[in-house]
């Protein structure tokens, strides 16, 4: 069946080093993408977003990356601090009939090493 | 402003007997959604409001959940009879329209055991 899915369930890096985490998703039809990042013990928390019509968007130290040909998400953090330690998600609002639904992967927990 | 609030935050609870979870949304949003979070499945919609009504329930489970929203500011999740397997995160989320554009706050979860 469909589903949006990560390649690497974890990674681990280095205070200061870029950070890449990946996202492959199999609804052609989907038109917006969400990354999200859920600190231990709580819910997830939005961090930036991407239209369909767009290919990249820069925010403050993350950066999404957009595929529409190989289905490809990624989300960049550069210069990756302690606080960014956690678990991110990537999710697609999938239209289906009459409502929308916000479709999410199953997570790679991000590590950083001071 | 608190956010969504939920609670518990912990329920144990022994299988066959009911479990009520609950949620305050945040005032002025008129979208309510409940999520399960399991290291299997990750993150699912169970069923998601718009002003108190039930649009989508197509991911909750099985008959044995049920989901309620009397009013504005209150919405409950209830599980009977529970059983081992619905061990999970469920969290609560609301928004101020159905398109995540728009920016869903998720509460802090109620973390459910069933033994």
């Amino acid at each position: 069946g469909e589903s949006v899915g990560l390649h690497l369930p974890t990674l681990s890096v280095q205070e200061g080093d870029n950070s890449i985490i990946n996202c492959a998703y199999s609804n052609s039809a989907s038109d917006y993408f969400i990354w999200y990042k859920q600190e231990s013990g709580k819910g997830p928390q939005f961090i930036i977003d991407i239209r369909s019509n767009m290919d990249k968007r820069q925010g403050q130290r993350v950066t999404v990356l957009l595929n529409k040909t190989v289905k490809h998400l990624s989300l960049q953090i550069a210069a990756t601090q302690p606080g960014d330690s956690a678990v991110y998600f990537c999710a697609e609002n999938r239209r289906q009939g009459g409502s929308e639904k916000l479709v999410f992967g199953k997570g790679t927990k991000l590590t950083v090493n001071p | 402003d608190a956010g969504v609030i939920q609670s518990p935050r912990h329920e144990v609870t022994e299988m066959g007997q009911e479990v009520t979870l609950r949620c305050k949304p945040i005032s002025g949003h008129d979208y309510l959604f409940w999520y399960r979070q399991t290291m299997m499945r990750g993150l699912e919609l169970l069923i998601y409001f718009n002003n108190n009504v039930p649009i989508d329930d197509s991911g909750m489970p099985e008959d044995r959940f049920s989901a309620k929203m009397p009013n504005a500011s209150f919405s409950t999740l209830k599980i009977q009879p529970s059983e081992p397997r619905d061990s999970a995160v469920y969290f609560c989320a609301s928004s101020f329209m159905a398109e995540p554009i728009y920016g869903y706050t998720f509460g802090s979860g109620t973390r459910l055991t069933v033994v």
